[in-house]
């Protein structure tokens, strides 16, 4: 059984500090990571994707992957009031992507102005 | 270009009738997925294609379930003699597989409501 776990939060960050999320997965063959924002109503929009161990930045967020302890973790830099959603994490267990992102239920994420 | 769509956006149905909901991937992409999210639940993975076949039908719900792809584009998941626990909202998402990322796009959504 495929599993990713996240803790739902809410998390309260103030505005213009890092936020921090993480999450761990279970299945060791998983090869590929993805943090997804949903905003309430919305569709999950993908935010970064991570697939070797080490970091990954692109402007204010940062992906770290470690496959040794089956974490994943995502840092908001600078955080703004839109960055207040829900964040998903998802893995991937398959390299030719044959199969579906397994997800978490998803932290919410409240940045206070 | 435009992204993945998916029609309706929003579909009430009675108990027992039949519902289609449509995806349109973006233009290009011959991978398609489709998710499922119940309110205040994750997502579940539902059926994924590659092409017009669906190597696998395992994370469909029940018989009453069913999908299908035609001109490696538009996809349609039917849902059979819908009941309440059917409502959610189901999500589609494509990717390219030229690119060596497997990165996945989502559209929209079709709300479904079972009443």
């Amino acid at each position: 059984q495929k599993e990713v776990e996240q803790n739902s939060g809410p998390l309260s960050v103030p505005e213009g500090a890092i936020a921090s999320l993480n999450c761990t997965y279970s299945d060791r063959g998983s090869q590929s990571f993805f943090w997804y924002r949903q905003y309430s109503g919305k569709s999950p929009e993908l935010i970064m994707s991570i697939y070797s161990n080490g970091d990954k930045e692109d402007g204010r967020f940062t992906a770290q992957l470690n496959k040794a302890s089956q974490y994943v973790s995502l840092l908001i830099r600078d955080s703004q009031p839109s960055d207040s959603a829900t964040y998903l994490c998802a893995s991937m267990y398959s390299g030719g992507g044959a199969d579906g992102l397994t997800f978490g239920k998803g932290t919410h994420l409240i940045i206070q102005p | 270009g435009a992204g993945v769509s998916q029609s309706p956006s929003n579909k009430v149905t009675e108990k027992g009738k039949d519902v289609e909901l449509r995806c349109d991937p973006i233009s290009g992409h011959t991978a398609l997925y489709w998710y499922r999210q119940r309110l205040g639940q994750g997502l579940e993975f539902l059926i994924y294609f590659q092409g017009n076949s669906a190597p696998d039908k395992s994370g469909l719900p029940s018989d009453r379930f069913s999908a299908e792809r035609t001109g490696e584009s538009v996809s349609t998941l039917t849902i059979q003699r819908t009941q309440q626990e059917d409502s959610a909202v189901y999500l589609c998402a494509s990717r390219s597989t030229v690119s060596s990322y497997n990165e996945q796009f989502f559209g929209p959504g079709t709300r479904l409501t079972v009443l």
